[in-house]
């Protein structure tokens, strides 16, 4: 079955950088995009990141471009996110989460398959 | 960027009430719609893709309907495990955005 497991999560200091990894299974992870989806505490769901299956192809939100970067590492299927310049509102939890479709250069799909979540916070 | 809005944020029903949520879309998104379901303390679930299509898995008592600007999520007949925050989603172009949330209790 499809396994998506987040690590990496923690309290880290505003200013400062912090990388997350999703780490995929029972699934060809190399044929499908893969997104970062997070949640602030209370709230609603906000798209983040998504890279295409191959890493030819990334799209990052507004709220974080610049400052994150998405990337992937088809040869162990894990995908990171490295989160530099952290202010207090990405505090959240990240969920990354499986495109529904293969082979899409794109990739921005719907989320067929998410992981448990990481919880990342940023205080001082 | 095309905002999603559901509506309403919150409904209260009885089990075995038909319920219905709602999403529009400030642009027309053809069918590029998904349904999601979130249990509290739970990750998201997808439910239904393409507007219409029940993702695997999913109860026959959830449909969804819709194109354009316009779609409708509905239970025909609510049960105590669909207690959840459910969200719409667009995609098929960047940036991918959700709706703010519908949160259903039992009455």
């Amino acid at each position: 079955q499809v396994q998506l497991v987040e690590s990496g999560g923690g309290v880290v200091q505003p200013g400062r950088s912090l990388r997350l990894s999703c780490a995929a299974s029972g699934f060809t992870f190399s044929t499908y995009g893969i997104h970062w989806v997070r949640q602030a505490p209370g709230k609603g769901l906000e798209w983040v990141a998504v890279i295409s299956y191959d890493g030819s192809n990334k799209y990052h939100a507004d709220s974080v471009k610049g400052r994150f970067t998405i990337s992937r590492d088809n040869s162990k299927n894990i995908l990171y996110l490295q989160m530099n310049s952290l202010r207090a509102e990405d505090t959240a939890v990240y969920y990354c989460a499986k495109d529904g479709l293969p082979w899409q250069q794109l990739a921005l799909g719907y989320f067929d398959y998410w992981g448990q979540g990481a919880l990342v916070t940023v205080s001082s | 960027d095309i905002q999603m809005t559901q509506s309403p944020s919150s409904l209260s029903a009885s089990v075995g009430d038909r319920v219905t949520i709602t999403c529009r879309a400030s642009q027309g998104i053809s069918s590029y719609l998904a349904w999601y379901q979130q249990k509290p303390g739970k990750l998201p679930k997808l439910l239904i893709y393409a507007a219409s299509t029940l993702h695997v898995g999913v109860p026959s008592r959830f449909s969804g309907s819709g194109s354009g600007t316009d779609f409708i999520l509905t239970i025909t007949s609510l049960q105590p495990e669909d207690v959840a925050t459910y969200y719409c989603q667009k995609y098929n172009s960047a940036p991918i955005t959700f709706g703010q949330g519908t949160r259903l209790e039992i009455k």
